[in-house]
């Protein structure tokens, strides 16, 4: 079956500390996407990579780190610098093609105390 | 600021009835994509709308693309306890950029 994958489901990290979560996906899909919801609010973008070796900030990248050196992944770090990290993280997946739809992963819940 | 709307920003539904939830956007977008979350879930595609007018159904739900492609609309007839979750759009503005809407969460009364 092909989809994303997304682990853990649930992280719990002291402030001070990166954390890394994980995306893979075995769609054969060029372009991956992490976004972050908060409760009550939509999708928020990342950071996204439509080819390996390749990355762009989205509307929230400060304080994230991503790195693309295999198609199938797409980490996402937290780092200390990322002011409010607690929140639910979805990656997501599509065909290169601009208008495609997402395929998401079961999402990342992050808290940091 | 946020470029797509939607309302309502909650919709409390008895079971079997109707209801709409509205997607506008301040300006032109070539696509609009709605999705679903159910609680405790991740968004699920539902359906893509490209061209000017159209109208496409699943079953109860009906989509439909405005005039101007600046507003969608989704319609959920005789309304039932699966319904329940918050239903997304997302548009592709002009610089190719998908915007997301904040949601409508439903929550259905038996």
């Amino acid at each position: 079956d092909g989809g994303i994958t997304q682990s853990p489901k649930y992280l719990f990290r002291k402030e001070g500390q990166n954390v890394t979560l994980s995306c893979e996906q075995n769609l054969n899909h060029d372009a991956m996407y992490w976004y972050r919801q908060d409760p009550g609010q939509g999708l928020r973008l990342i950071y996204y990579s439509q080819i390996v070796n390749d990355f762009q900030k989205g509307d929230i990248a400060e304080g994230y780190s991503v790195s693309r050196e295999k198609k199938e992944s797409f980490p996402l770090t937290v780092t200390s610098a990322q002011k409010n990290p607690t929140a639910f993280y979805l990656c997501a997946s599509s065909i290169a093609d601009r208008d495609s739809p997402l395929h998401f992963g079961n999402g990342t819940r992050l808290t940091v105390t | 600021g946020q470029q797509v709307m939607q309302i309502p920003q909650y919709q409390h539904v008895q079971e079997g009835e109707d209801f709409t939830t509205y997607c506008n956007s301040s300006t032109t977008l070539s696509n609009i994509q709605w999705y679903k979350q159910r609680p405790g879930g991740h968004p699920v595609f539902l359906i893509q709308l490209v061209k000017s007018g159209e109208v496409k159904k699943q079953k109860r739900l009906t989509f439909q693309f405005g005039e101007a492609k600046k507003n969608s609309s989704l319609h959920i007839t005789a309304t039932q306890t699966t319904d329940v979750g918050t239903y997304f759009c997302a548009g592709t503005d002009s610089w190719g950029k998908l915007q997301f809407g904040a949601g409508t969460q439903v929550v259905v009364t038996p």
